[in-house]
């Protein structure tokens, strides 16, 4: 069965700080690789995806994320947060065979101080 | 278009009671997933259902169990209720579901609390 790592639990930042977040996942063939993000007293929402192509993505908010299949990581990234970025962030991975069942790893807390 | 709405937002239940939650998708989605998260465990899949049929299952004891209508709802039951199945229950919708890889939308959760 496939795993997700989140090391960092929390994480506090000042504002204009650069953030990376690692995200590492085990299993054995191909995954699709999602990072969700939790405001709060919000809807878990769709940061990025990874399926397939440039292991660069972009997504919403000036957020990236890099897939390192030699690694196993997916790493986020972003280069200056804001206070509005403070909210709970999961990594996420689904195997393309096999059993489809999404992943989450255990979720970062992002402080952003102002 | 609606997001996915979940019913009841909040519920207090004793043990050994049984509870039934229920999940609306966005309008054309055909799968629901079902997700516990609770702070110990985080997020963890329950099952998910593609055009009435359960397509995946998580790691969970019978005593989860759910179902889809036609109409693309779902309900999600949970039998002979413990302490520790005290959590948010979170829905989530997507078009064809997990299988291809799309993206799944999210419900507020519904809030359980076992005494």
């Amino acid at each position: 069965a496939q795993s997700v790592s989140q090391h960092n639990h929390h994480v506090i930042l000042s504002e204009a700080a650069s953030l990376e977040l690692g995200c590492n996942y085990s299993y054995g063939g191909t995954v699709n690789l999602f990072w969700y993000v939790q405001y709060p007293g919000q809807h878990l929402q769709l940061l990025l995806k990874y399926f397939s192509g440039d292991p660069l993505v972009k997504g919403i908010k000036g957020f990236e994320a890099e897939f390192i299949k030699s690694k196993f990581s997916f790493n986020l990234r972003k280069p200056s947060v804001q206070w509005s970025d403070t909210a709970e962030y999961f990594c996420a991975v689904i195997p393309n065979t096999g059993r489809r069942a999404l992943t989450f790893g255990s979720g970062t807390r992002l402080q952003v101080q102002p | 278009k609606a997001g996915v709405t979940q019913t009841p937002r909040y519920l207090i239940k004793t043990r050994g009671q049984q509870v039934t939650l229920s999940c609306s998708p966005i309008s054309g989605h055909r799968s629901v997933s079902w997700y516990q998260q609770t702070p110990g465990q985080g997020l963890q899949f329950l099952f998910e259902y593609f055009s009435e049929t359960q397509r995946n299952k998580g790691n969970f004891p019978g005593r989860f169990s759910g179902r889809q209508f036609s109409n693309s709802r779902s309900e999600m039951n949970v039998s002979t209720l413990e302490l520790g199945d005290s959590a948010l229950y979170l829905c989530a919708s997507s078009l064809g579901g997990l299988g291809g890889g799309e993206t799944q939308y999210f419900g507020p959760g519904t809030r359980l609390l076992v005494l």
